[in-house]
């Protein structure tokens, strides 16, 4: 079956630094790959979508990278604020199956 | 525009009970999922609705169930409660299925004594 690894349960970074967070799947070929951000205590916030023909796609200090030969997927976030603090989730799918959700990376952004 | 709204936000059963969830969409947005959101097993995919009809199900007893009603509202059931049924229950609502992009709503949470 399709597995998610998110490789890092926590991360912490000093404030002004980028942050990477890392997705890793396996036994899958999706069609696009989400990022969502959750606070303590709310339902995950939709960030990026980046489709499996796509390299790279930014928004504001965010950036995604999707490499379908590496199964992998890598989510920046540069010159990170205390604000940025939060657990990052990454999400595949394809076509109209449901979204596949890896465990998520707890980033921690030290002032 | 509202966002998603669950109702309700907190809810403490004992084991054997049921219960139901409630969750209203955005306007406009007809798909409706559910996610069962838990510190172990991370957020897992419950149930998904589209005009009235469950399109996809995920790996849970038949204990779980849902509805959608003709104004995309949704609904969903959790009889004979287990312990393990402790967690939080997520709804989001989507305007297309594919890509599936989900706007969640804030979350039951759900405690079974």
């Amino acid at each position: 079956s399709q597995k998610i690894e998110q490789n890092s349960e926590a991360l912490n970074i000093q404030e002004g630094k980028t942050a990477t967070l890392t997705c890793n799947y396996t036994n899958y070929s999706p069609a696009y790959l989400q990022w969502y951000r959750q606070d303590p205590g709310r339902g995950p916030v939709f960030l990026l979508l980046i489709r499996e023909n796509e390299k790279e796609k930014r928004k504001e200090r965010l950036k995604v990278t999707f490499d379908t030969t590496l199964k992998q997927s890598l989510f920046h976030i540069t010159a990170s604020q205390p604000a940025d603090s939060a657990t990052y989730l990454c999400a595949l799918a394809k076509g109209n199956t449901p979204l596949v959700f890896g465990k998520g990376t707890r980033l921690s952004v030290i002032a | 525009k509202a966002g998603v709204t669950q109702t309700p936000r907190y809810l403490i059963k004992t084991r054997g009970q049921q219960v139901t969830l409630s969750c209203s969409p955005i306007s406009g947005h007809r798909s409706v999922s559910w996610y069962q959101q838990t510190p172990g097993q991370g957020l897992q995919f419950l149930f998904e609705y589209f005009s009235e009809t469950q399109r996809n199900k995920g790996n849970f007893p038949g204990r779980f169930s849902g509805r959608q009603f003709s104004n995309s509202r949704s609904e969903m059931n959790v009889s004979t409660l287990e312990l393990g049924d402790s967690a939080l229950y997520l709804c989001a609502s989507s305007l297309s299925p594919d890509p599936l992009i989900q706007y969640f709503g804030a979350g039951t949470r759900l405690s079974v004594l």
